[in-house]
């Protein structure tokens, strides 16, 4: 069965302290991989899209990277205002439905 | 920027209510989404479409329906509501894309805060 664990469920930062949220998946062949950003109250908000392993992308404090089998959002130097739900989802090949997401990791980020 | 907007952020209904909830992007997306969000249970996809009056199942379909009559706009209908179907409801779109399934990025609204008393 398809599936894709993000680990850990919450994480709690210091104001510049630097750490990776990970993303790890089993589907039947990745066509892609997407991080969201979603805020309490809001849907979620497009970050990156990674196609293959060993590509990179980078967004201010925000890089993702992938690998066969997961997939890293490092965080550097974060702010308070990274403070979010962070959701990865796999774009598969076949099954139900084209996404499978994640369940998300809660980042606070302490000043 | 592409813009997915849902007509209501927060709505109260009845059990056994007929509920309809509307979602319009403005960036010409083939692709259009619906999900639920629940704590502890993540996003779940309800129903989602590839084209004007095309539909499909998504992982819970029971209990809903959907519309799409035109490209920008998808309807998600609750037929009878009922107490389980208080949630967050979130639409999404995306472009085509190659392939069985898109690997275009889905960008969602702010979601539909649905109450059922």
């Amino acid at each position: 069965e398809d599936q894709v664990t993000q680990s850990p469920e919450a994480l709690r930062l210091q104001e510049g302290e630097s750490s990776s949220l990970n993303c790890s998946y089993t589907v039947s062949g990745l066509r892609g991989l997407f991080w969201y950003r979603q805020d309490p109250g809001k849907g979620p908000e497009f970050l990156f899209t990674l196609y293959s392993a060993g590509e990179e992308k980078e967004k201010e404090r925000l890089k993702a990277t992938l690998t066969k089998k997961e997939s890293f959002l490092h965080i550097t130097a974060p702010k308070p205002e990274d403070s979010a739900t962070y959701l990865c989802a796999v774009v598969r090949n076949s099954g139900n439905t084209p996404l499978v997401f994640g369940k998300g990791t809660r980042l606070s980020v302490i000043a | 920027d592409v813009k997915v907007t849902q007509s209501s952020r927060y709505l109260v209904k009845r059990t056994g209510e007929k509920v309809f909830l509307e979602c319009v992007q403005d960036m010409d997306h083939e692709n259009m989404f619906w999900y639920r969000q629940d704590p502890g249970l993540g996003l779940r996809l309800i129903y989602f479409s590839y084209d004007v009056k095309m539909k499909e199942k998504g992982d819970i379909p029971e209990g809903y329906s959907v519309s799409r009559e035109k490209k920008e706009r998808f309807s998600l209908i609750l037929e009878s509501a009922s107490t389980n179907q208080t949630s967050m409801y979130l639409c999404a779109s995306s472009l085509r894309g190659v392939g069985a399934y898109s690997n275009q990025p889905q960008h969602f609204g702010d979601g539909t805060r649905l109450s059922i008393l």
